[in-house]
């Protein structure tokens, strides 16, 4: 079957840096998407990976290892406006989206 | 230009009432994904669309739900019959085309609430 593994809430501080791991088993795979979900709004795109290695955008970096069926989204300099759920989703072989349950991040002050 | 938009924004309804969803996709857009999220979950996939056929209706739960896009642009989803474990988020998505790795955009949703 198909499974996306992450987890479930992660509390950091303001100015701190905070991994979130997303691991998957799919059918295929054409690429990794991050997605940030604010509470209460649509899912907006972070980054998207396809190739193993380090992406890297401004605060924002995601890592793909796809030997390993692993993805981390790094967030640094972490701002109280960061506090939101992210998405990891896998695009199969037919190109559709396979989501994860999302991670839960609370920033404290 | 105008993002992917969808109403209404709240939906009540009873158990065994019949509903229509709107979405508007990103002019251009030739692939639209209906997709429903629950509490704490991620978003599931229902159907999507290419043009104006349906390419994959695979996560449809069941005979109740049909989705359609007449001209290949708006879409509607509909519930007939509604219950309330249909309770839920309903986002539609838009991106430029499918067969790719293409970015969806997701418009704001429809909040379901079946009584």
């Amino acid at each position: 079957g198909q499974n996306i593994d992450q987890p479930t809430e992660m509390t950091a501080t303001e100015g701190a840096i905070v991994q979130i791991n997303c691991t998957y088993q799919t059918s295929g795979f054409n690429g990794l998407f991050w997605y940030q979900q604010h509470a209460g709004e649509a899912p907006t795109f972070l980054s998207y990976n396809v190739l193993d290695g380090l992406e890297e955008k401004g605060r924002f970096s995601s890592f793909l290892s796809r030997s390993k069926g692993y993805s981390y989204l790094l967030l640094k300099e972490l701002q109280m406006k960061d506090s939101a759920s992210y998405l990891c989703a896998v695009m199969d072989s037919n190109y559709q989206l396979i989501w994860g349950a999302g991670t839960k991040l609370i920033i404290k002050p | 230009g105008a993002g992917v938009s969808q109403t209404p924004s709240n939906k009540v309804t009873e158990k065994g009432k019949y509903v229509e969803l709107r979405c508007d996709p990103i002019s251009g857009h030739t692939a639209l994904y209906w997709y429903r999220q629950s509490l704490g979950q991620g978003p599931e996939f229902l159907i999507y669309f290419q043009g104006t056929g349906a390419a994959d209706d695979s996560g449809l739960p069941n005979d109740r739900f049909f989705a359609v896009r007449p001209e290949g642009s708006v879409s509607t989803l509909k519930i007939q019959r509604t219950e309330r474990g249909d309770s839920a988020v309903y986002l539609c998505a838009s991106s430029f085309s499918t067969g790719g790795p293409y970015e969806q955009y997701f418009g704001p949703g429809t909040r379901l609430t079946v009584t």
